[in-house]
Formats: C-alpha cells, structure tokens, sequence
C-alpha cells in the first residue's frame, strides 16, 4: 500500500494562512490525494480531494506537484476551529469498485491566538 | 439522523469479554469501513464492505475479529475474548455509490481491563 510522511506538528497564528506538506512518493497512476482532518474526540471529517490538478474548494486549496510524489494543503486563513490533526491519505483502488484509505500519522495543527 | 452513528460511544470490557459494536451507516450508501485508532496513531483500515459484501477484511488483526453487513445497512463488529491491545477508538465510514468523500462516525472508545 502506498504511505505518506507528514510532519508530525505544525504551528501558526490565527488569520495567517498555512501550508501543510505531504510526500507520497510511491504513489500510482490510479491513487486519488485526499485529505481529512480529524478534531479532537471526533471522527475524521473530509477536507479536499485532487488526481493531478490543483483543486480549490470552501475549506482549503490543494496543490499538487507535477510528478505527484508530493501535495500540500492550504488553508488560507487558520482560525482556531482550525486545529486538528490533519492526515493526508492515498485513495487507492484495490479492485475494480473497491477502495482503501491509507492513514498515516498526520499533522497536528496549532492555531495561536 | 443525518450522519454515521455509532454505538456505545464507550464500552468497558473485561479481558475474555466478547464485545460487539454497531455502525449506522448514512441511509443509501454502499460502502462502509472500519478502522481501529490507537491513542496517539492515525486509523488503520480494518475492512471493507460493498453492501452486503465483505470485499476487503486484510486488516482484521486475528481471527478474534468479526464484521458483518447482513441487510447491507447496518453493520457489526465484534470482537471476541478481547485483549488489552484491542483497546482503541474503533471508527466506522460510509459513502455513497460512485461518492468521493468519506462519512466518518463519532468512534467507539473500546477499553479492555
């Protein structure tokens, strides 16, 4: 299964924007980037989802590198709802239909006031 | 309701104890995970059911764990003669057909004394 590295913590202050790196360097031609974040004493809830392009949505951006061994999520103004544990995660195709989602150990987030 | 409900929230048990937890998937959707978050780790990915069909079961860690999805809807792990290491947030996830974003519970917080 392909993994990914985060960095284990990140920090930055309320109302600046933040960059959250993610290597996948072995990830396949068919593996979708997705993103989750997970708040305390709560199930992961979805961030953003991209295959090769940049995407945008309400939440973040997503970035992706040309080759697709790394990604980064944006959020463009951190607020303090924002500090969780950020995972991203390969959506691989096992078989046709079939998916799995590869966790890893994620980011933790720390919004200061 | 409106999103993945997950009963109990918390159960205690007994090492030895059988235990069984419930996963209410989103009403409609046909794909469904369990994961298992240890303190501290992101989730790993237990199985996966396509309604009623287990496709995907190669990260149940012992023949002691079980799930099933009978009616396609509702689905149960259980977990028998429970150890100290089952201890974990055991998570559970829908979506819907042809669906992109992942419905994540609340979790069971599973403690074996």
């Amino acid at each position: 299964d392909a993994k990914t590295t985060q960095p284990n913590s990140m920090e930055s202050n309320e109302e600046e924007p933040v960059h959250l790196p993610c290597n996948h360097s072995t990830i396949s031609g068919t593996d979708y980037i997705h993103w989750y974040r997970q708040l305390p004493s709560q199930g992961p809830e979805y961030v953003i989802h991209g295959l090769t392009s940049n995407v945008n949505n309400r939440m973040a951006s997503l970035a992706i590198a040309e080759d697709r061994k790394s990604s980064t999520l944006i959020l463009h103004r951190a607020t303090l709802r924002d500090a969780a544990v950020y995972y991203c995660i390969l959506r691989s195709v096992v078989t046709s239909g079939t998916y799995k989602y590869i966790f890893g150990t994620g980011t933790r987030l720390k919004v200061l006031a | 309701g409106a999103g993945v409900s997950q009963s109990p929230r918390y159960k205690v048990a007994k090492r030895g104890q059988d235990v069984a937890l419930r996963c209410d998937p989103i009403s409609g959707h046909v794909s469904l995970f369990w994961y298992q978050q240890a303190l501290g780790q992101g989730p790993e990915f237990l199985t996966y059911f396509q309604n009623e069909a287990q496709l995907d079961k190669s990260g149940l860690p012992s023949d002691r764990f079980f799930a099933e999805r009978p009616e396609g809807s509702v689905s149960t792990l259980k977990i028998q003669r429970t150890q100290q290491e089952d201890s974990a947030v055991y998570l559970c996830a829908s979506m819907g057909d042809g669906g992109t974003e992942a419905f994540f519970g609340q979790g069971t917080r599973l403690t074996v004394v």
